[in-house]
């Protein structure tokens, strides 16, 4: 049974476009990152939600936004897509608000075109 | 500038012998440092951790060293088999409010029978 879960786990699409990647989470863990992988490997946090509240937000343009309806879910939008914006996105979880140990999803690897 | 720093991409080891993966990071104020394995098209998975009160920590054949006053710490796999072959990505992270992880690079460890 998928622990933490992403879709789609790939997204092509034209700039410009609008789009959504959709992360859950069957651990009961009260707290879900989102993290971005660029061409360069690394991974670096954007989003960390506690109990649907925002508690990291890295510098990401505004055109990201990060979206939890409840703890076991935490939505990223995307707006105006650019080429630039291509990556593995990687939804993450912990059981303790910043604990060290996460359990990552499979990524969503979204290509701009 | 990269806080972490994992300056081998790449490292083959022969099936049976010890693996070492070293990783640098620049702030004192990390204290609590992690690594994690990678698959690919798979998320990270957590390996091993270590506090900055210790110095060593071993779990069955994977064992990490901390070097606090070097800002060092190294994963050592021994013996190495060919189901080790992934990426391995140092992490770290620091005491506050949110405490939140920055990985390194990765590097790619291939076990060769």
């Amino acid at each position: 049974d998928t622990a933490v879960s992403q879709t789609p786990k790939y997204l092509v699409t034209q700039m410009g476009n609008d789009k959504s990647i959709k992360c859950e989470q069957n651990l009961g863990h009260d707290t879900m990152y989102w993290y971005k992988q660029d061409s360069k490997k690394f991974l670096k946090i954007m989003f960390s939600y506690n109990n649907k509240e925002l508690i990291i937000n890295e510098t990401v343009p505004n055109r990201f936004s990060p979206k939890s309806p409840d703890k076991a879910h935490l939505n990223l939008h995307i707006n105006s897509l650019e080429l630039g914006d291509s990556a593995v996105y990687f939804c993450a979880s912990s059981g303790i608000a910043g604990s060290d140990e996460q359990y990552f999803g499979p990524g969503t690897r979204l290509t701009v075109t | 500038d990269q806080q972490v720093k994992q300056n081998s991409p790449s490292l083959s080891v022969q099936e049976g012998r010890i693996s070492i993966l070293n990783c640098d990071y620049t702030n004192s104020m990390f204290d609590y440092f992690l690594w994690y394995k990678k698959y690919p098209a798979e998320g990270p998975t957590f390996l091993i951790s270590i506090s900055s009160i210790k110095d060593k920590n071993e779990d069955g054949r994977f064992t990490v060293f901390l070097n606090k006053s070097a800002k060092h710490l190294s994963l050592h796999i021994v013996p190495s088999q060919p189901g080790d072959s992934a990426v391995y990505f140092c992490a770290v992270s620091s005491s506050g409010s949110a405490r939140q992880l920055t990985f390194g690079s990765g590097t790619q460890l291939t076990v060769l029978p």
